[in-house]
């Protein structure tokens, strides 16, 4: 599976975009990009996921990039229950594919 | 709609004893996952099934066993427990067959082991 590369940390003003970067060079034609969060120690909460096309549900947008080198996520107006600890994971498209996480990017969103 | 149910939430344990944690899933998931998460790390897979009978390594497997007797259980065993388990184990599963499918974690079982 690829790695990807994420900020260790990010800020946001409540009720702002935020707008989190994902890097995922070596992807394959047939990895999705995933995008998991994790609100304090609860287990993660899958967000939204995509493979080419840009992707958008009642959560969040995912822009992924042409060259799907690299993608990112869109919170359109983020209130402070945002604030999680944010992974983007790629992973192949069969029935073995693994989920390898990172440590993610922090989002603190700000009053 | 229960999803992913792992049991106990919290447990200790001293050095050298056995356990088991116990994961559960009522959507026919085909594909399960044990993941272990130390405190300010990311989380790292540890096991993962394909299917009832199929088991396979992940990126820190030693010192856990796994087995898939069932499609809706994977129990996750430390033979003998070492303060280096000390950590907080989520249970993840998603369907199989589909490759687009998100995985779905259970809530948690915080170890610690003295």
């Amino acid at each position: 599976d690829a790695k990807t590369t994420q900020p260790p940390s990010m800020d946001c003003a409540e009720g702002r975009a935020a707008n989190l970067p994902c890097n995922h060079s070596t992807i394959s034609g047939n990895e999705y990009v995933y995008w998991y969060r994790q609100i304090h120690s609860q287990g993660p909460q899958y967000i939204i996921h995509g493979l080419k096309n840009n992707e958008t549900n009642e959560m969040a947008s995912l822009i992924i990039t042409e060259d799907r080198k690299s993608s990112t996520l869109i919170l359109p107006h983020a209130t402070l229950r945002d604030t999680a600890v944010y992974y983007c994971i790629v992973r192949v498209d069969t029935n073995a594919g693994k989920s390898t996480f990172g440590d993610g990017t922090t989002l603190t969103v700000k009053p | 709609n229960a999803g992913v149910t792992q049991t106990p939430k919290f447990q200790v344990l001293k050095t050298g004893q056995s356990m088991t944690l116990q994961c559960a899933q009522d959507m026919n998931h085909e594909y399960m996952s044990w993941y272990r998460q130390d405190p300010g790390m990311g989380l790292r897979l540890i096991h993962y099934s394909v299917g009832a009978g199929i088991t396979d390594q992940g990126e820190v497997p030693n010192g856990y066993n796994v087995s898939r007797s069932t499609t809706e259980d994977f129990p996750l065993r430390l033979l003998s427990a070492a303060p280096s388990q000390t950590s907080v184990y989520f249970c993840a599963s998603r369907l199989g067959k589909r490759g687009s499918s998100p995985l779905h974690f259970g809530n948690g079982t915080r170890l610690t082991v003295t």
